[in-house]
């Protein structure tokens, strides 16, 4: 049980458009769930923190109209890259918190998302 | 932000040794200090510690916190070329985890 899937695993965009990455829980329904960066080499970087029907809580420093965040359900939450550009080019991963787990370690995460922008 | 420190951040070895990973952390308002592994992709949660000085165990893997010290350590023991991957330790904070940089363990057969 407690699956998360992302799709796509992996996509390549030109620089300047927009693209969707879907994080969804398979098992189970999720009020949360998180999207975070993780840059080659480095640690995961929390970026926003999305609840069902309302609005997405961004990171410092995380721009919140080029990370667009959208959790219209319990059980799916999208990430749209809008504008990309090389420097967006990295590995997201998002979670999801079950209904009634209160913890942030009560989390489970997708395989993650690879984005190229060239 | 309360900051989460790995060391080392890149560690090889041969099949069979034994390797301990070391993370270290700011703390206003400590609750959970966890481990994960990544293995390319979703990470996998090993341990939660709350509690100083008590280890946890699974199989050939244990973990143990220091609360007044503010570390935590990872030990793998007779390592496997199936436990190379990226070793994460967070801490949870408000609402969410903080993470460190991880460690690369790279198991040579």
């Amino acid at each position: 049980g407690a699956v998360v899937s992302q799709h796509p695993s992996w996509v390549i965009c030109k620089s300047g458009t927009s693209v969707k990455i879907e994080c969804r829980s398979l098992d189970f329904q999720a009020t949360t769930m998180f999207w975070y960066r993780q840059f080659p080499k480095q640690s995961l970087m929390l970026m926003a923190t999305s609840n069902e029907g309302s609005k997405a809580t961004y990171e410092q420093g995380v721009e919140k109209d080029k990370f667009l965040i959208n959790h219209a359900s319990l059980t799916l939450s999208t990430l749209t890259v809008t504008s990309a550009h090389p420097e967006d080019s990295s590995f997201y991963i998002c979670s999801a918190r079950p209904v009634g787990k209160m913890h942030p370690y009560e989390q489970y995460f997708g395989p993650g998302t690879r984005l190229t922008v060239t | 932000e309360d900051k989460v420190v790995q060391s080392p951040l890149s560690l090889v070895v041969h099949e069979g040794d034994t390797v301990t990973l070391n993370c270290s952390y700011e703390v206003t308002n400590f609750r959970s200090l966890l481990w994960y592994k990544q293995e390319k992709k979703a990470p996998t949660f090993l341990f939660m510690l709350t509690s100083s000085g008590i280890e946890k165990k699974s199989g050939r893997l244990s973990s143990i916190l220091d609360k007044k010290e503010l570390f935590s350590i990872l030990n793998i023991t007779a390592t496997q070329t199936g436990d190379s991957a990226i070793y994460l330790c967070a801490r949870e904070g408000a609402q969410k985890l903080v993470f460190g940089q991880g460690t690369r363990l790279t198991i040579n057969p």
